[in-house]
């Protein structure tokens, strides 16, 4: 079973340019989650979709990022303009949600650098 | 949200049992206990589940006392392969797994 994608592994950028992720879940994985992992910490929450729909979205910087999960399958996250404290590593996990206690699977991450 | 505690780190010896422990004290009805495993440049790894008494599975066992404030994860005879940060998380594991939140973990350190 291949396991969930991201893209690219590692982006390095400056203050006020944009920045896309991209991730492709596990095959049939209705929910895909974007976390925020700082050094240091664990993984925050960024937003969470159910198909193509967003399910929480409460700690997401709406303000300067963006997400969307067209046709239900891959997503995007999207960052502009990024400032120093965005960078991080960015993960993406996916699950499947047949309503039985689950777990989720967790793509490598993008790690972000913003200068 | 049930939130949840952990030591900020342990160290431990190849060969030993080593026991992480969590604190939850406003675990709900419906919340699960999850576990994850996270190595350097990796995203988590699920270790184990559940939701009361105690659970095993290759790689670990679950202790959940009756009253499901705690839990206790606990990796039989380590090695130095086992050096990771270890999160515990409880929410709901279903739809709403992602309302589960990671805290800092607890940074596992095996010796030679």
């Amino acid at each position: 079973e291949a396991g969930v994608a991201q893209s690219p592994r590692y982006k390095i950028i400056e203050k006020r340019q944009s920045v896309a992720f991209w991730c492709n879940p596990i095959s049939g994985h209705a929910t895909l989650y974007w976390y925020q992992q700082i050094l240091g910490q664990g993984p925050k929450l960024l937003i969470q979709f159910q198909n193509n729909g967003v399910v929480d979205d409460s700690q997401l910087p709406k303000d300067r990022f963006s997400a969307e999960r067209l046709k239900g399958v891959d997503s995007t996250l999207k960052i502009q303009p990024a400032k120093l404290e965005d960078s991080a590593v960015y993960l993406c996990a996916s699950s499947w949600t047949g309503g039985q206690p689950e777990s989720q699977y967790f793509g490598p991450g993008t790690r972000l650098l913003v200068l | 949200l049930a939130k949840t505690t952990q030591p900020i780190s342990m160290d431990s010896y190849e060969g030993q049992e080593v026991n992480i422990t969590c604190s939850h004290n406003n675990i709900a009805t419906n919340d699960y206990i999850t576990w994850y495993q996270q190595f350097p440049s990796q995203g988590p790894r699920f270790i184990i589940q559940g939701y009361k008494t105690k659970v095993t599975n290759e790689v670990a066992s679950l202790f959940i006392p009756a009253d499901r404030k705690s839990s206790t994860l606990s990796l039989p005879r380590v090695s130095l392969s086992d050096t990771a940060v270890y999160y515990c998380l409880v929410g709901e594991g279903n739809t709403n797994a992602g309302k589960s939140t990671f805290g800092d973990g607890t940074t596992l350190t095996v010796k030679p």
